[in-house]
């Protein structure tokens, strides 16, 4: 079946440390997306990617990076840059502008 | 920026009534408008999209309706169930491969 594969489920990380979120499709999707969902707000565009080796800063990328070597993939790594990283991270991806885009099942981080 | 709202922020209902779900805004220059459900803990599934020529879109018990004048739209749920207790959220795209969420309505439907 095709899908969006998020893992892990679940991370545990120390301040500090860089860690990376990862995102596969087997949609053939051409478009990526990352967004953070913090309780009681609206999901956050984290970076987004249109076609493969390039991307774009969404709304809150600092802290963060990205990587798009494949079409099927799209990694988040959340640096130690990132002054609040505890949350709950979505992955996304579309085929066009005008399409439904479709969500992995999410991992939530936990940094102590 | 686009703001988009959804009030309420959580709606309890009992089992058969009609569940109404709003979602506003700011910016009407929008390419399309997205519905999606979420269950605790999990991704968001996609309910139905409206294209901004479009007025409604329908599938079973579920009809999206968009006013892109007055930067509304609503999602009507037939009948509701207990498996429709979830949180429902929009989200609107200028075609620009970006779009804008709202915070969600969380929906509880007692047995």
């Amino acid at each position: 079946d095709g899908g969006i594969t998020q893992s892990p489920k679940y991370l545990f990380r120390k301040e500090g440390q860089n860690v990376t979120l990862s995102c596969e499709q087997n949609l053939n999707h051409d478009a990526m997306y990352w967004y953070r969902q913090d309780p009681g707000q609206g999901l956050r565009l984290i970076y987004y990617s249109q076609i493969v080796n390039d991307f774009q800063k969404g709304d809150i990328a600092e802290g963060y990076s990205v990587s798009r070597e494949k079409k099927e993939s799209f990694p988040l790594t959340v640096t130690s840059a990132q002054k609040n990283p505890t949350a709950f991270y979505l992955c996304a991806s579309r085929s066009q502008g005008d399409s439904p885009l479709h969500f992995g099942n999410g991992t939530r981080l936990t940094v102590t | 920026k686009q703001e988009v709202t959804q009030i309420p922020a959580a709606l309890s209902v009992p089992e058969g009534e009609n569940l109404v779900l709003n979602c506003s805004f700011t910016d009407s220059a929008i390419y399309n408008l997205q519905w999606f459900r979420q269950d605790p803990g999990k991704g968001l599934t996609s309910l139905l999209l409206i294209q901004s020529s479009q007025r409604e879109q329908t599938s079973g018990r579920l009809n999206a309706s968009l006013d892109k004048s007055s930067g509304r739209s609503t999602l009507y749920i037939a009948a509701s169930q207990p498996g429709d207790s979830a949180t429902y959220l929009c989200a609107v795209s200028k075609g620009d491969y970006k779009l804008s969420f709202g915070a969600g309505t969380t929906v509880t439907v007692r047995a």
